[in-house]
């Protein structure tokens, strides 16, 4: 257990929808990081959250929007849902900003878009 | 930009045979990681190198970071069935705001 909780756990919606993927960091973590895992694509860095600030961004569509809360807990919105976006979505965590750190990966939304 | 590969893609071994994954940056890393996932679960640390030529150990498993600092390596000696998962690299370039993880090696132990 890495002390990193996502819910839930499994997501199944339509194209079209939007859904809200919630993530826990580790006790006294500040840094979330958002990754996408699918088959064809192995693990993409979306984009990292340091104490509340945006901090570095990856491969995030403009469908896909994240915020970090003042209680640090993270969340992944993803909108105009495509049978694309299909994947496991995994939230890590970390001390610091640097993202050179050891990341801390939850156990992951699996995401289903019919 | 930074690119990050890894070979074989997929491994199957017989229990008891050595397995090795390597991990070839095209830039010069600072430091790089290893994670391993198992079938159905999510990426776990394993380690972090950081010297250039560092060795390091854990029970059966051997990581080797290169002279250049673009290449690594992780071997396993005496491979079991709990070994079996995905091994991935991850590249932390100079400025320590760039990290790109490999595409992974899919290792399969035959009992």
């Amino acid at each position: 257990d890495s002390g990193v909780t996502q819910t839930p756990k499994h997501l199944i919606t339509a194209t079209g929808q939007r859904v809200t993927l919630r993530c826990s960091p580790r006790s006294g973590d500040l840094s979330v990081y958002w990754y996408q895992q699918s088959l064809d694509q192995g693990l993409q860095f979306l984009i990292q959250y340091y104490n509340g600030e945006e901090r570095a961004k990856g491969n995030i569509l403009e469908r896909f929007s994240a915020q970090q809360f003042p209680d640090l807990h993270s969340e992944l919105n993803l909108s105009s849902l495509e049978l694309g976006d299909s994947a496991l979505y995994f939230c890590a965590s970390s001390v610091g900003p640097s993202r050179g750190e050891t990341q801390y990966f939850g156990p992951g939304t699996r995401l289903l878009v019919l | 930009g930074q690119q990050v590969m890894q070979i074989p893609q997929y491994q199957h071994v017989q229990e008891g045979e050595d397995f090795t994954t390597y991990c070839n940056s095209s830039t010069t890393l600072s430091n790089i990681q290893w994670y391993k996932q198992r079938p159905g679960g999510h990426p776990v640390f394993l380690i972090q190198l950081v010297k250039s030529g560092e060795v390091k150990k854990q029970k059966r498993l051997t990581f080797q970071f290169g002279e250049a600092k673009k290449n690594s390596s992780l071997h396993i000696t005496a491979t079991q069935t709990t070994d079996v998962g995905t091994y991935f690299c991850a590249g932390v370039g100079t400025s320590y705001d760039k990290v790109i993880f490999g595409p992974g090696t899919s290792l399969s132990v035959i009992p």
